[in-house]
């Protein structure tokens, strides 16, 4: 079955303690993103990454870092996570104009 | 960067009635496209409308591209419960190939 699958799905962390969202794809996309969900906000681009080894900045990239080692996984990471960063992360992948995504991972930071 | 508005941002409505929402640039688009997201769920891919003035209908959702391709719409006609969720819009605009800008969304409440 095709899809995008992220990990954690749930997750309360403390300010500054670093973790990684995790985001692996099956269907061989080149091209795959990170969104941020708030309310009133719809979806912002944080990240996004044309292919292996090729990643640019979206809307909203400051306090995030990705990486694209290989094709199937887009992992986001925060380096010092904030409670401004408290959202419902989606990642998502391409082929065409048509775009997959992940089933959300909602993070809080307190 | 670029900007879509939508509105509106909530819309209750009885079961049975229409529904519309609509999604303004104040830039010409390159393509637009309308996703739906359930409740707790992620969004999911509609369609896409290309061209300048291009209407596309899904059983009763119908679609529509402005002439400009500045605006677009999604009405849904005889609303049912199973219609409840945020739908969005997000556009390229003909600048840019690859930046995706999402409307804010509307949530859609059905009443039955």
């Amino acid at each position: 079955e095709a899809q995008v699958t992220q990990n954690p799905r749930y997750l309360i962390t403390v300010t500054g303690k670093k973790l990684t969202v995790t985001c692996s794809q099956n269907m061989n996309h080149e091209y795959m993103s990170w969104y941020r969900q708030d309310p009133g906000l719809g979806l912002r681009q944080i990240y996004y990454s044309m292919n292996v080894e090729v990643t640019d900045k979206g809307d909203v990239p400051e306090g995030y870092k990705v990486s694209r080692k290989e094709k199937r996984n887009f992992p986001l990471i925060l380096e010092s996570p904030s409670p401004n960063q408290t959202s419902l992360y989606f990642c998502a992948s391409k082929r065409g104009h048509t775009i997959y995504f992940g089933e959300g991972s909602w993070l809080t930071v307190v | 960067g670029q900007q879509v508005m939508q509105i509106p941002q909530y819309q209750h409505v009885q079961e049975g009635e229409d529904f519309t929402t609509y999604c303004n640039s104040s830039t010409t688009l390159s393509n637009i496209q309308w996703y739906k997201q359930r409740p707790g769920g992620h969004p999911v891919f509609l369609i896409q409308l290309v061209k300048s003035g291009e209407v596309k209908k899904q059983k009763r959702l119908t679609f529509q591209f402005g002439e400009a391709k500045k605006n677009s719409s999604l009405h849904i006609t005889a609303t049912q419960t199973t219609d409840v969720g945020t739908y969005f819009c997000a556009a390229i605009s003909s600048g840019s190939a690859r930046q995706l800008t999402f409307g804010s969304g509307t949530q859609l409440t059905v009443l039955p």
